[in-house]
């Protein structure tokens, strides 16, 4: 089945980067994109942006535009997203999602 | 910039039928598709509905959507409700870069 397996919880200063993975089963890697996206406590989703894992293309959403990283390691079936300059803002769970339907079980990152 | 606002709550009681809204701004709901996402508190989220109205493997049809230009809304209905239904329901589309957009979420309360 269907499966998107994401790395362990983080826990990082202001100022510092984040790296997140997603591994996926159960399917074709390169057939289906990768997006990403994160909740604050209390809040509701945001979009961070996503890679075509056929060719690498990457889109994001402006916020994050300049500070935010998608690649994937298509022999490792892995997608990653780096998020630097970290502030407590940008403390979350983060989430993988291959549209519409395969979610990752998300990631906890807290900044302090 | 195109905006989704959904009701912050609604409630009804088990066996009844309730329509969470989720309405467009800054643009025409019907111009992308929308998808409705499901969130049990302290879990991930699990999409019931995309692309307008398919659900997933394993979601049972008393999930429906539809939408209505003329109210440039979304709507997703449960029906019958039962108490497993409570939980935080999301929609999303794409703005005109094909970001892509949430709305606020709504708190359903099985009575």
């Amino acid at each position: 089945q269907v499966q998107l397996v994401q790395s362990g919880a983080e826990v990082k200063k202001s100022g510092d980067s984040v790296s997140l993975s997603c591994k996926a089963s159960g399917y074709t890697f390169t057939r289906y994109s990768i997006h990403w996206l994160r909740q604050a406590p209390g809040q509701s989703l945001e979009w961070l942006g996503w890679i075509n894992t056929g060719n690498g293309t990457t889109k994001y959403s402006g916020k994050f535009q300049g500070r935010v990283t998608i690649t994937r390691v298509t022999s490792a079936a892995t997608s990653y997203m780096q998020l630097t300059s970290l502030t407590a803002e940008d403390t979350a769970v983060y989430y993988c999602l291959s549209p519409y339907v395969h979610w990752g079980q998300g990631t906890p990152v807290t900044v302090s | 910039n195109f905006m989704l606002t959904q009701p912050p709550s609604v409630s009804e009681s088990p066996g009844k039928a309730v329509t969470i809204s989720c309405t467009g701004s800054g643009g025409s709901i019907d111009t992308n598709f929308i998808q409705w996402y499901r969130q049990r508190p302290g879990s991930a989220p699990t999409t019931v509905i995309y692309e307008d109205d398919q659900r997933p493997s394993g979601v049972p049809d008393r999930f429906s959507a539809s939408i209505d230009s003329s109210s440039n809304s979304a709507f997703l209905t449960i029906s019958p409700l039962k108490s497993e239904d409570e939980a935080a329901y999301y929609c999303q589309s794409y703005d005109a870069t094909s970001s892509w957009v949430f709305g606020g979420g709504t708190n359903l309360t099985v009575l």
